[in-house]
């Protein structure tokens, strides 16, 4: 169970496009979903907590004009990368839980290259 | 922000040893727990030890938590070539539900 399922896997963009990806809970609903941003060798990153029907929650130092983050069911959450730029290349990896649950459920991550 | 740091940053043992790795982090927690994450792939659950327990067993796991040294330890026993992976701990604030990951430690079993 709490299978959690992103897409796409891997994605190449040309620079200045948007890139929109997808989080969903296949076996639960998520009354919280996490999005996370990992480099090469590090750890990862808390980008913005969302929960769903209200407005995310951006870590600080991260823009919410340019990481799009909607959660309009219980079971699917997008982040859209606006106007990617080559430094947005990173692995996105979301995950969901749900009230009370303090273990989080990860995607498989997606790999964003932006040429 | 990152609050936890892992030791080593990397560890290299021959399959049957066992492997230990060490977190530790700065604010009062909730819980802590273990992730393990295969390269280029999301991270799987391994283990929760709640802020009032020392000391928890799953398998060939062995966590340790020491709220007073803010400190927690990773045994595996054992090891097998698929225990090969990055291990991260993270810590929950009392007030919320996010996490917070330590650096990680990559753990490489030789056979």
């Amino acid at each position: 169970g709490a299978v959690v399922s992103q897409h796409p896997s891997r994605v190449i963009c040309k620079s200045g496009t948007s890139v929109k990806i997808e989080c969903r809970s296949l076996d639960f609903q998520a009354t919280t979903m996490f999005w996370y941003r990992q480099f090469p060798k590090q750890s990862l990153m808390l980008m913005a907590t969302s929960n769903e029907g209200s407005k995310a929650t951006y870590e600080q130092g991260v823009e919410k004009d340019k990481f799009l983050i909607n959660h309009a069911s219980l079971t699917l959450s997008t982040l859209t990368v606006t106007s990617a730029h080559p430094e947005d290349s990173s692995f996105y990896i979301c995950s969901a839980s749900w009230t009370g649950k303090k273990t989080q459920y990860f995607g498989p991550g997606t790999r964003l290259l932006v040429l | 922000s990152q609050q936890g740091e892992e030791d080593p940053q990397a560890l290299s043992i021959q399959e049957g040893e066992n492997a230990t790795m060490n977190c530790s982090y700065k604010t009062s927690i909730n819980n802590l727990q273990w992730y393990r994450q295969n390269s280029g792939r999301g991270l799987v659950h391994l283990i929760l030890i709640r802020s009032n327990e020392r000391e928890k067993h799953s398998g060939r796991l062995r966590v340790t938590l020491d709220t007073s040294k803010k400190s927690s330890s990773l045994l595996i026993t054992a090891s097998r070539a698929a225990d090969t992976a990055s291990y991260f701990c993270a810590t929950d604030a009392r007030d919320g539900n996010k996490l917070v990951f330590g650096a990680g430690t990559i753990l490489r079993v030789k056979s």
